[in-house]
């Protein structure tokens, strides 16, 4: 059972270029989460999702897009790369809204 | 403007002691607080939770506190073992939203000395 598995794990970009960053979960669970930690920051939340074909914004999307076309997959995208989007990116996904979240490793993104 | 606050970023306790970490909110509608352990290089893990119907939760070594009049809860880890050594993040919920986004806190780092 493989859980949360994200892709790829590390990533250089220069400024104005995109990027996918790969979701999947095989736990059949519902809810899916996209959160990004800045040094010393907590986790903020960037994008949600609640079901296939439902997607709705956290507290920080803008530069940010998702998709929920299956409920496996999560992928985030980054259109046109900034210094600000440096950061660790956190997949989560969660069977129920009452439950503790599982988290994938990570994706640390470097925008030079 | 922070509705989770953990003001310790950093703490230190001896092997085989307690270990006391402190979480703060200010949003009066979380009804849903959980606790996360983080090591290195790994996504953040499910600790312990409580409902803010509860004071008290026991799992083992790791009991949390909840006290809604102050806004405060805490997380203790009785005994302290290395392996503890992570960061923790406090998290919590609303369930008047009906996404139950959580909201985390910055994050304590706890080194258990041997």
């Amino acid at each position: 059972n493989a859980g949360v598995t994200q892709t790829p794990k590390f990533r250089i970009l220069k400024i104005g270029q995109s990027m996918t960053l790969q979701c999947t979960q095989d736990m059949n669970h519902n809810y899916m989460y996209w959160y990004r930690q800045d040094p010393g920051m907590g986790l903020k939340l960037i994008y949600y999702s609640v079901g296939a074909g439902i997607t709705d914004k956290g507290e920080v999307p803008n530069g940010y897009n998702v998709s929920r076309s299956t409920t496996e997959d999560f992928p985030l995208r980054l259109e046109l790369a900034a210094p600000s989007q440096t950061s660790v990116y956190f997949c989560a996904s969660s069977p129920s809204l009452n439950y503790g979240y599982t988290f994938g490793s990570g994706t640390r993104l470097t925008v030079v | 403007d922070q509705q989770v606050k953990q003001n310790s970023p950093s703490l230190s306790v001896q092997e085989g002691r307690i270990s006391i970490l402190n979480c703060d909110y200010t949003n009066s509608m979380f009804d849903y607080f959980l606790w996360y352990k983080k090591y290195p290089a790994e996504g953040p893990t499910f600790l312990i939770s409580i409902s803010s119907i509860k004071d008290k939760n026991e799992d083992g070594r790791f009991t949390v506190f909840l006290n809604k009049s102050a806004k405060h809860l805490s997380l203790h880890i009785v005994p302290s073992q290395p392996g503890d050594s992570a960061v923790y993040f406090c998290a919590a919920s609303a369930r008047v939203d009906s996404s139950y986004k959580l909201i985390f806190g910055s994050g304590t780092r706890l080194l258990v000395r041997p």
